[in-house]
C-alpha cells in the first residue's frame, strides 16, 4: 500500500525565514510525486510534478527536490502570502490514482 | 473559464436525508472525480469517471452513487446521509493524458456536515 508522510503538520515562519517541509514516500515505483498549494477554503491548486530522484522544481519562491524516499518543499525568504496548507501526492506506475499526504500548514508571520 | 464548479458551498442535512453535490467542469476534460477531506487524513478518493456514461469506485464509496451523463458534469449523490459523511467535498478534473502528466484541477469544495 502507498504512503505518504509529511512533516511537520505545522510551521510557523517570520517573514523571511527559509526553510524546508518534507514529504516521505513508500510506494512500489514512483511514476511521480505532485506539490499542491491550499488556501483556507479553497481546493488544492498545482504546483510541481517531479518523476526521478535527482529532479528540482522552481517557482518563485518555491524549489522542490526529489530523492528515492522522500521530497522537500524549499521555501526561500518566505512572504506573509505564502501562508497555506502544502499537500504532497505520489502516483504509482501502472495506477491513475493519486495517494495524498495530510498536507503541512505553514504560517508566515509579517 | 471558470475551471470547476462546486455547488452547494455549505450544505446541513439530517440523517437519513439525501443530496446531491454538483460538480461542472469547462475545461473539456474526460477525467473527473470525488475527493473527500478530513482533519488527519490525505484527500481519499470516492468515485471516478473517465468519461461519460464511465464510472468507477475509489477507494471510500460506500454510501455515495455517481453518473456521467455529459463531459460536463459529475453529480455526487448520497442516498441517506450518516454523520460518517460530515466532511468537504472536493470535485477535481484532468486532461487528456496519463495521471502523471496531468495534473488534477479541483474546485473549491461543498462543506458537508450530517447532524
Amino acid at each position: 500500500e502507498d504512503q505518504v508522510t509529511q512533516s511537520p503538520e505545522a510551521l510557523r515562519l517570520q517573514e523571511g525565514e527559509s526553510s524546508s517541509l518534507n514529504c516521505s514516500y513508500t510506494v512500489s515505483g514512483l511514476r511521480g510525486l505532485f506539490w499542491y498549494r491550499q488556501d483556507p477554503g479553497k481546493g488544492p491548486e498545482f504546483l510541481f510534478t517531479l518523476y526521478s530522484a535527482g529532479e528540482e522544481k522552481e517557482k518563485e519562491r518555491l524549489k522542490a527536490t526529489l530523492t528515492k524516499k522522500e521530497s522537500f518543499l524549499h521555501i526561500t525568504a518566505p512572504k506573509p502570502e505564502d501562508s497555506a496548507t502544502y499537500l504532497c501526492a505520489v502516483l504509482r506506475f501502472g495506477n491513475e490514482k493519486l495517494t495524498f499526504g495530510t498536507g503541512t500548514r505553514l504560517t508566515i508571520i509579517p | 473559464n471558470a475551471g470547476v464548479t462546486q455547488t452547494p458551498k455549505f450544505q446541513v442535512l439530517k440523517t437519513g436525508q439525501s443530496m446531491t453535490l454538483q460538480c461542472a467542469q469547462d475545461m473539456n476534460h474526460e477525467y473527473m472525480s470525488w475527493y473527500r477531506q478530513d482533519p488527519g487524513m490525505g484527500l481519499r478518493l470516492i468515485h471516478y469517471s473517465v468519461g461519460a456514461g464511465i464510472t468507477d469506485q475509489g477507494e471510500v464509496p460506500n454510501g455515495y452513487n455517481v453518473s456521467r451523463s455529459t463531459t460536463e458534469d459529475f453529480p455526487l449523490r448520497l442516498l441517506s446521509a450518516a454523520p460518517s459523511q460530515t466532511s468537504v467535498y472536493f470535485c477535481a478534473s484532468r486532461g487528456k493524458g496519463p495521471a502523471y502528466n496531468s495534473p488534477l484541477h479541483f474546485g473549491n469544495g461543498t462543506r458537508l456536515t450530517v447532524t
